[in-house]
C-alpha cells in the first residue's frame, strides 16, 4: 500500500486561507468516506483535527475544514494562525481493511 | 477522561529484544482497537498494525507484517509492541493510538505520548 501523495509545503500569511490535499486512489480515498486529517506540531504526538472526511471533533476550530472529490482529499485551514504552523497528514481507510497515512505536509505560516 | 500512557524511552543494542506498552485508562479498553505507529527520525507517520483488546484480532501493515508483534492484555488494559531482534533501523518515536468509535474505518482520536526507541551499537 503505497503512502496517499500530499504536497511538501504550504505556506500562508496570517488571515489567509491554505488547501492542502491528498491524493490516493480508488481503493482508498475514493472508495471509502474513511479520511482524517492529522496536525502534528514538533515533538508532539498527532491530534486529530478532521475525520469521516469533513467532521471536526469535538474542541477542534471550525477553521479547519474537509471535503472529497473522487480519489482527492482536501484540508481547508481558514484564517491561518501562527499556532497552525505544524506538520499535517491525511489518513484513508483502505480496501485491505487497513489504513495509510498521506506523505505530509508542512505548513508555514509567513 | 481517555489516557493512553506509553512505557518510557529505550536504548538498546542490534540483536536485542524489546516489548514497548501502552495502557489505557478513562474508558472500555476491550471495545476499540489500539493501534501502532512508527515515526522514523525527521519522517512521516506510518500505521503498523492494530489490535482489537476484545477478541485480540490483530491486523498488520504488509510493511510490518513478521517484524513485529502487536498483542494485549485486558487484564492489564495494555497493548503492547514487541521486537524478537532490532535492527538499527528500528530508530523512531513509536505511538499507540485508540479508535474513536466501534467499527471500520474509524478514525484515531486518542494518542498517547510516544516511546522513543534507540537502537545503537
Amino acid at each position: 500500500q503505497s503512502a496517499l501523495t500530499q504536497p511538501a509545503s504550504v505556506s500562508g500569511s496570517p488571515g489567509q486561507s491554505i488547501t492542502i490535499s491528498c491524493t490516493g486512489t480508488s481503493s482508498d480515498v475514493g472508495g471509502y468516506d474513511y479520511v482524517s486529517w492529522y496536525q502534528q506540531h514538533p515533538g508532539k504526538a498527532p491530534k486529530l483535527m478532521i475525520y469521516d472526511v469533513s467532521n471536526r471533533p469535538s474542541g477542534v476550530s471550525n477553521r479547519f475544514s474537509g471535503s472529497k472529490s473522487g480519489n482527492t482529499a482536501s484540508l481547508t485551514i481558514s484564517g491561518l494562525q501562527a499556532e497552525d504552523e505544524a506538520d499535517y497528514y491525511c489518513s484513508s481507510y483502505t480496501r485491505t481493511s487497513f489504513y495509510v497515512f498521506g506523505t505530509g505536509t508542512k505548513v508555514t505560516v509567513l | 477522561e481517555v489516557q493512553l500512557v506509553q512505557s518510557g524511552a529505550e536504548v538498546k543494542k542490534p540483536g536485542e529484544s524489546l516489548k514497548i506498552s501502552c495502557k489505557g485508562s478513562g474508558y472500555s479498553f476491550t471495545s476499540y482497537w489500539i493501534a501502532w505507529v512508527r515515526q522514523m527520525p525527521g519522517k512521516g507517520l506510518e500505521w503498523m498494525g492494530l489490535i482489537y483488546p476484545g477478541d485480540s484480532n490483530t491486523r498488520y501493515s504488509p510493511s510490518f507484517q513478521g517484524q513485529v508483534t502487536i498483542s494485549a492484555d485486558k487484564s492489564n488494559s495494555a497493548a503492547y509492541l514487541q521486537w524478537s531482534s532490532l535492527k538499527a533501523s528500528d530508530t523512531a518515536m513509536y505511538y499507540c493510538a485508540k479508535a474513536g468509535r466501534s467499527g471500520s474505518g474509524s478514525p484515531a482520536l486518542d494518542w498517547g505520548q510516544g516511546t522513543l526507541v534507540t537502537v545503537s551499537s
